[in-house]
């Protein structure tokens, strides 16, 4: 296993720009998850994708918030009209459940992108 | 979701072993205990689950009561590296519908010198 990669590691941008995160599972695995952890609080549960189908959104995924797998490989996490609140670290990670063993659906988190909206 | 509940802080020499414990009273049967840790900037790294086994790897081995209600992750000889967030989550791995993961705030660990 290669490990999950995020594209970029940091970003920072002015209130109101839109911005675009980049995920890469690792390969073969079919669960790609998107959660958003703030200072001091443990991550929170955004989105979650089997193959290209977006299985589950959490409230916390407001209308600005769109996320796509197109192809059941990468996934785009993109933030339309960025507020000040929407600093924090976007995290992204994969499992498989039809791994078989001890480590199935073991979701592997990636490093994170830390978002800065100014 | 079961729920966790873990210290908010431990210190823990460096050498020594560090156990870090997790209570989830609320646990389900087909529910799992994951452990996982955080260090400062970086992504959750997964260290180790079971179900009601106790379980060891290279990094920790992790102590389950024999009623779940709560769990002891140990690290058997503490380095400086270690120093990080430790959480535990209780899951069910599944082959059908996706079950929302809770993270708390986790067990800040200090291993100190």
């Amino acid at each position: 296993d290669t490990g999950v990669s995020q594209d970029p590691r940091h970003k920072i941008t002015k209130r109101g720009q839109n911005v675009t995160f980049r995920c890469d599972p690792i390969s073969e695995h079919n669960r790609l998850y998107w959660y958003r952890q703030t200072l001091g609080q443990g991550p929170e549960f955004l989105t979650y994708f089997q193959n290209e189908a977006q299985l589950e959104k959490s409230r916390l995924l407001s209308d600005r918030f769109s996320a796509e797998r197109p192809k059941g490989s990468f996934s785009t996490l993109e933030i339309q009209r960025t507020e000040q609140g929407d600093s924090a670290m976007y995290l992204c990670a994969s499992s498989s459940h039809l791994r078989q063993g001890r480590l199935r659906d073991t979701q592997y988190f990636g490093p994170g992108t830390r978002l800065t909206v100014l | 979701d079961a729920k966790t509940t873990q210290p908010t802080s431990m210190d823990c020499a460096e050498g020594r072993a560090a156990n870090l414990p997790c209570n989830h009273s609320t646990i389900s049967g087909n529910e799992y205990v994951y452990w996982y840790r955080q260090i400062h900037s970086q992504g959750p790294q997964y260290i180790i689950h079971g179900l009601k086994n106790n379980e060891t790897n290279e990094m920790a081995s992790l102590i389950i009561t024999e009623d779940r209600k709560s769990s002891t992750l140990i690290l058997p000889h503490a380095t400086l590296r270690d120093t990080a967030v430790y959480y535990c989550i209780v899951r069910v791995p599944s082959s059908g519908g996706y079950q929302k993961v809770t993270f708390g705030t986790g067990t800040k660990l200090q291993v100190i010198p």
